[in-house]
């Protein structure tokens, strides 16, 4: 499975949007981006996924880059609640692989007043 | 609606002691998985399950068992708990294996 990288860290002032950068060249034809967030002491929290096309739904915004190789969630308007940390996570779309969602480190965005 | 619901939601054994941890979901989800989280680190997959009366091991398996008899119900054991075991334990459950998963809020066990 590919492998992700990203910021240890952020800072985001509220009310301004949030763009989390997640790198993931090794990212195959067949192999969907999700992201999750975990606020603290709670289970993860599934956001949005993508193969190729940017996605947008109620909560973010995912913009992929054409060679896939990287890509940005975008919260518009982030708040004190957006607050926790954030995975990109690289994942085949079917079969028994694709059930495993393999956790890095992902990035603690601090959204401060 | 509840989603996923683990229970209990915290629990200190002794080494060597046995329990089992409960997870129900009432999303008629085929898939069913345990993680568990050590302190600073990601989720790992323990144990998973296709459908009911199905189990496959994940990433950490030694120590545990599952098993899957309702569709609705999927339950981890340990049957001889050891400190290397203190985690935090989420379940989790998705439709179909390629569709988001959707956690609960976790088991804090504690082995002294």
């Amino acid at each position: 499975d590919a492998k992700t990288t990203q910021p240890t860290s952020m800072d985001c002032a509220e009310g301004r949007a949030a763009n989390l950068p997640c790198n993931h060249s090794t990212i195959s034809g067949n192999e969907y981006v999700y992201w999750y967030r975990q606020i603290h002491s709670q289970g993860p929290q599934y956001i949005i996924h993508g193969l190729k096309n940017n996605e947008t739904n109620e909560m973010a915004s995912l913009i992929i880059t054409e060679d896939r190789k990287s890509s940005t969630l975008i919260l518009p308007h982030a708040t004190l609640r957006d607050t926790a940390v954030y995975y990109c996570i690289v994942r085949p779309g079917g079969g028994d692989a694709g059930n495993m969602l393999t956790f890095g480190g992902g990035t603690r965005l601090m959204v401060k007043p | 609606n509840a989603g996923v619901t683990q229970t209990p939601k915290f629990r200190v054994l002794k080494t060597g002691q046995s329990m089992t941890l409960l997870c129900a979901q009432d999303m008629n989800h085929e898939y069913m998985y345990w993680y568990r989280q050590d302190p600073g680190m990601g989720l790992r997959l323990i144990h998973y399950s296709v459908g009911e009366g199905t189990t496959a091991k994940g990433e950490v398996p030694d120590g545990y068992n599952v098993s899957r008899l309702k569709k609705q119900n999927f339950l981890l054991g340990l049957e001889s708990a050891a400190p290397s075991q203190t985690s935090v334990y989420f379940c989790a459950s998705s439709y179909l294996g390629s569709q988001p998963q959707h956690f609960g809020d976790g088991t804090r066990l504690s082995i002294l």
